[in-house]
């Protein structure tokens, strides 16, 4: 079975500083990994994903993560953030292959400040 | 942009009553999931289908929750009789293979 781990509930940053939302993942098997946002009352959206290849994948809105399989880690990151980047953000983790279900982790809170 | 569409948003009803959401997956998308959402047991996979056969409805309380796609453009989540612990938010989601799944807006459940 899989799991995820978002090792920080809650990360408060100023306006234009670079953030880290960090994502920790336990799998037996070869895995993808996917990054979502959530605005209030919304759905998920995706952000990006990890499937194979490059270890760093770049996504909309300017975020990106990068894969260490030996860390088992797929962290976002972004170099400078805007007010219009507070929302939920949520790691999530399947098996590797088709029709697999998503786990998804407790999410992380971004809340930007001016 | 294509998108998954979920009915009603918001749904106030009282405990014992029947309640039915509805999906309408993306067209040509043959996964669907059901997902639901509370603050403290956070997303939660209910059940999921390929090609509309049930794949794994595990996360389901089969007493009084029941999933089924009747056809390849709708997908029901019923939940009877409701409980006010069913209050949550619902979501839907539909993608091809595994490469991401488009989610709906979800429907707000509230059962007083």
């Amino acid at each position: 079975a899989q799991s995820v781990t978002q090792l920080d509930s809650q990360v408060p940053v100023f306006e234009e500083a670079p953030v880290e939302l960090r994502c920790n993942y336990s799998s037996s098997v070869s895995v993808y990994l996917f990054w979502y946002v959530q605005y209030p009352n919304q759905g998920l959206q995706l952000l990006l994903k990890y499937l194979s290849g490059s270890t760093l994948v770049k996504g909309i809105n300017g975020f990106e993560a990068e894969f260490n399989k030996s860390q088992t880690s797929f962290h976002l990151r972004k170099p400078s953030v805007h007010i219009s980047d507070t929302a939920e953000y949520f790691c999530a983790v399947s098996r590797a292959g088709g029709y697999n279900k998503l786990i998804f982790g407790a999410g992380t809170r971004l809340a930007v400040h001016p | 942009d294509a998108r998954v569409t979920q009915t009603p948003r918001h749904k106030v009803t009282e405990m014992g009553q029947e309640v039915t959401m509805r999906c309408q997956p993306i067209l040509g998308h043959n996964t669907v999931f059901w997902y639901r959402q509370t603050m403290m047991q956070g997303l939660e996979l209910l059940a999921y289908f390929r090609n509309r056969a049930p794949l794994d409805d595990s996360g389901m309380p089969k007493d009084r929750f029941s999933a089924e796609m009747p056809d390849a453009t709708l997908a029901t989540l019923k939940i009877q009789p409701s409980e006010p612990r069913d209050s949550a938010v619902y979501f839907c989601a539909s993608g091809l293979e595994n490469y991401g799944y488009t989610f709906g807006s979800g429907t707000r459940l509230t059962v007083v």
